[in-house]
Order: structure tokens, then sequence, then C-alpha cells
């Protein structure tokens, strides 16, 4: 168990529609980063917060948003989905700076699997 | 970003070593080796990590080539719980994300 919690575990939406997707951290990290995860394929980085603010985006369009609270807990927005959004999201804690020695350690959720028909 | 290079999957049997390479010829000298893997249905999971020297822990070892062009992730013996895709990850990019491959699906057999 890594502490990081996610929900809702399963969802199907059709394409056109908006999703909001939920990750609570591991108590006392204060940074996020969220990851896509197709089929077959390894997780592709999205975007990462920290302390509330963005400070990092992988390739992916404007459509793809997020929020970190003040509590750490943070939401991905999907909106307009395509049937190529249907994925694993997975989102990972970590604090920074890292404690002495864990480098740059991430800590998963299990994930949410988005279907998109 | 340096790339690394894993096969795309190996097998083993129960409660036998399981070496699994990685290469990473174009690493720089502060990149740091990082394994993750990732059980059936689950999210990836922290393995091992090291810059130079080997690194063992309560999972696994990480013996680290003395040119750092190569690593391998050693499970002692490896169990049905290890049936897994195991990454190897050279850092994070430049925000300290992880940047993925395709690891190495392992099988286990009893």
């Amino acid at each position: 168990e890594t502490g990081v919690t996610q929900s809702p575990t399963h969802l199907i939406k059709t394409r056109g529609q908006q999703v909001t997707l939920r990750c609570s951290s591991q108590s006392g990290h204060n940074t996020v980063s969220w990851y896509q995860q197709a089929l077959g394929q390894g997780p592709q980085f999205i975007f990462q917060y920290y302390r509330e603010e963005e400070n990092g985006r992988g390739n992916f369009p404007p459509r793809f948003s997020g929020l970190q609270f003040p509590n750490y807990s943070s939401e991905l927005n999907v909106n307009a989905l395509e049937l190529d959004d249907s994925a694993l999201y997975l989102c990972a804690s970590r604090h920074q700076p890292p404690p002495p020695g864990q480098g740059e350690t991430q800590y998963f959720g299990p994930g949410t699997r988005l279907l998109v028909l | 970003d340096a790339k690394t290079t894993q096969p795309n999957s190996m097998e083993s049997n129960e409660e036998e070593p399981v070496h699994l390479p990685c290469n990473h010829s174009t690493i720089s000298g502060t990149d740091y080796i990082h394994w993750y893997r990732q059980l059936p249905s689950q999210g990836p999971e922290y393995v091992i990590h090291g810059l130079t020297s080997n690194v063992n822990n309560r999972m696994a070892s990480l013996a680290i080539a003395e040119d750092r062009k190569s690593s391998t992730l050693i499970l002692h013996r490896a169990t049905l719980r290890d049936a897994a895709v195991y990454y190897c990850i050279l850092r994070g990019g430049s925000q300290g994300n992880l940047i993925f491959g395709k690891g190495t699906k392992l099988s286990v057999k009893p």
C-alpha cells in the first residue's frame, strides 16, 4: 500500500463528454503527477503540480487540465473526450525536495480505468 | 532524455533467481537508475534505485556496470507474486517526472 488513493476505480463515458478523476496523495507529499497508460504501453506523463501550481507538462493538449488543493489532493479533468482517451489514469505523489537517499521515488495510486465509447 | 532498452519479456521458474537486464548507453554522469514494477491491475511500484554502486533492499538487488551503460535487477528467489512488468528508468524528466518505456514482462512458472 502506497497511501495514494484514486476514485473512481472505473468509469464509462461517451465521446464529447467531460470527466473528473480524483487523487488523494500520501500524507506529507506536496507534489502530484498524473500519467496516462494506454493498453500495453508504459505510463505517459501528463502534468505535475507542486504546491497547487502546475510546474510541468507532457505532450498533452489543453483539454487535459488539473487542480491541486491545499490538502494536496488533486483532480484531473478531461474535456471533449475522444475515443483515444480510453486508458488507465494514474496519479503519483512525492515530497519535494526528496528526503535524503530517496531520489525521485514516486508513489502511485491504483489508477482509474476510463473507457470512452 | 536518456533512453533505456529492455527485453520485451522473460520467463522464470518459481524460487529461482531472475536477472532482468537494462541497457542505457547514453546515461549521463548524474542520472540515477530507477526500477519500478507494475503488477496486473495495479499502479507502478518502486523497487530500487542506484547511481554507481550496487544496491540491495528487501525486494531486490541492483547491479550497475562499471561504465554505467547497463544494469541488472536481480530478484533472488522469484515468487508467483513477482510476475509483473518491470520498468528500468534512467531519471526523471526536467520536472522530475518518470519516463517509462514498455518494460519487461516477467512471467513466473510454478
